[in-house]
């Protein structure tokens, strides 16, 4: 079954404890992403992956870091959390080729900041 | 300017209504043209691409207009089962732009 698979799902931590939301898919897709959703903002991307370690900046980079050594993983690493980051955090892959893109999202991580 | 903007809604409905959501989007370079389903607190899922001739899925037809630069979605015969928010996406170079989503609920 085609999946994305993110962990934690739900994660309550301490403002500047480092965490790691893990993302695995099992699609080999080349084209991976990480996006933050905020009532009334809507999904906003962190950072993307088009290839094993090629990695770029969305559109709401600071605090965040991402990396790539392999293509099925991107895990997303909140390095100094802060209580704005508290979010639900979404892990997408996208299938490649025109006409056929479709982007899969993985379940979904909640997290608070306190 | 936002890449992808929809009415946030609400948009509260009797069963059996027809319902229809538009959403502009501003790169003209847009490549692919979706609409998306996400219930509360899940992940957005896929509801249908969006294709210049329109095309239909059972009660869900979108169209595309590329001239003005709008994807408009139906629902017709609306269900409760279809309570959600639809999120209107594009994609441009394998980057997906989502709007902010609009918020239906069908009411018996």
């Amino acid at each position: 079954e085609a999946q994305v698979t993110q962990n934690p799902r739900y994660l309550i931590t301490v403002t500047g404890k480092k965490l790691t939301v893990t993302c695995s898919q099992n699609m080999n897709h080349e084209y991976m992403s990480w996006y933050r959703q905020d009532p009334g903002l809507g999904l906003r991307q962190i950072y993307y992956s088009m290839n094993v370690e090629v990695t770029d900046k969305g559109d709401v980079p600071e605090g965040y870091k991402v990396s790539r050594k392999e293509k099925r993983n991107f895990p997303l690493i909140l390095e100094s959390p802060s209580p704005n980051q508290t979010s639900l955090y979404f892990c997408a892959s996208v299938s490649p080729g025109q006409g056929g893109t479709e982007a899969f999202f993985g379940q979904g991580t909640r997290l608070t900041v306190v | 300017r936002k890449e992808v903007e929809q009415d946030p809604g609400p948009f509260n409905v009797p069963e059996g209504a027809t319902v229809a959501f538009n959403c502009t989007y501003s790169n003209s370079a847009s490549q692919s043209f979706f609409w998306y389903r996400q219930d509360c607190r899940k992940e957005p899922k896929l509801l249908m691409s969006v294709y210049s001739s329109g095309n239909e899925d059972g009660r869900f037809t979108a169209q595309l207009n590329r001239a003005s630069q709008y994807i408009s979605l139906l629902i017709r015969d609306s269900k409760l089962s279809d309570s959600a928010t639809y999120l209107c996406a594009v994609n441009r170079n394998n980057q997906f732009y989502f709007g902010t989503g609009t918020s239906l609920t069908v009411i018996p």
